[in-house]
């Protein structure tokens, strides 16, 4: 079974600039949730979709967007880049019919953006 | 607030030492505790994940122990390898809305 796919995997943008980014659950798995993991801040969390819906928020601001489609594949957008943008971001799923919480989440590598 | 916070923020050991790491949380309603091992570049790969009736549970060479009461786990790693270096991530699940609080993480550096 493939597990989650990030692309890409590196990206290098602009301030100001904006940047979309991909992540391909495992099959069945219809909970996509992104994570911002930076050295001072570690892994916060973004928001998470399940069937194509979003369940829940974090605390970020309003640049920060995503969505999921029928096949809950998920992107995750980020408008007028920031400095403190450049992060690893990741994406994981989790299988289960609904709100399980024991299900482990599945991690993809990520996609390390770097803004300049 | 709930808040996890580990300890150390970084450890060194000698390559077959035994180590453990520790996790404290305010997270509340408590739904369960995962360990996740990081490699550098790489996403979290999931050790264990315990619900508040569990006290104890092994994955390989790492056990993690939870005491529900005073809010605290551990991740013990017996006979360490090579391999082992990595950072460890604790995570607590609140049972609303399916929310996930994680630690710093402790970076681990296993020396030969």
């Amino acid at each position: 079974k493939a597990g989650v796919t990030q692309t890409p995997r590196y990206l290098i943008k602009t301030r100001g600039q904006q940047v979309t980014l991909s992540c391909s659950p495992i099959s069945g798995h219809r909970s996509v949730s992104w994570y911002q993991q930076t050295p001072g801040q570690g892994l916060q969390f973004l928001f998470e979709y399940f069937s194509e819906t979003q369940r829940n928020k974090g605390n970020f601001p309003g640049r920060f967007s995503g969505r999921q489609f029928s096949n809950s594949r998920s992107e995750m957008n980020v408008s007028t880049l920031e400095l403190g943008d450049s992060a690893l971001y990741l994406c994981a799923s989790k299988g289960g019919a609904g709100t399980e919480n024991n299900s482990p989440l599945h991690f993809g590598n990520g996609t390390r953006l770097t803004v300049t | 607030k709930n808040q996890v916070e580990q300890s150390p923020q970084s450890l060194i050991i000698l390559e077959g030492k035994n180590c453990t790491l520790q996790c404290n949380y305010t997270v509340s309603p408590f739904s369960n505790l995962r360990w996740y091992k990081q490699d550098t570049g790489r996403g979290p790969v999931s050790l264990t994940i315990m619900t508040f009736s569990e006290n104890t549970k092994s994955n390989g060479r790492y056990t993690a122990t939870l005491d529900a009461d005073t809010k605290q786990s551990s991740l013990h790693i017996t006979a360490s390898q090579l391999s082992d270096s990595a950072s460890y991530i604790c995570v607590v699940s609140a049972n609303n809305f399916n929310k996930f609080y994680f630690g710093s993480g402790t970076k681990l550096n296993v020396k030969p």
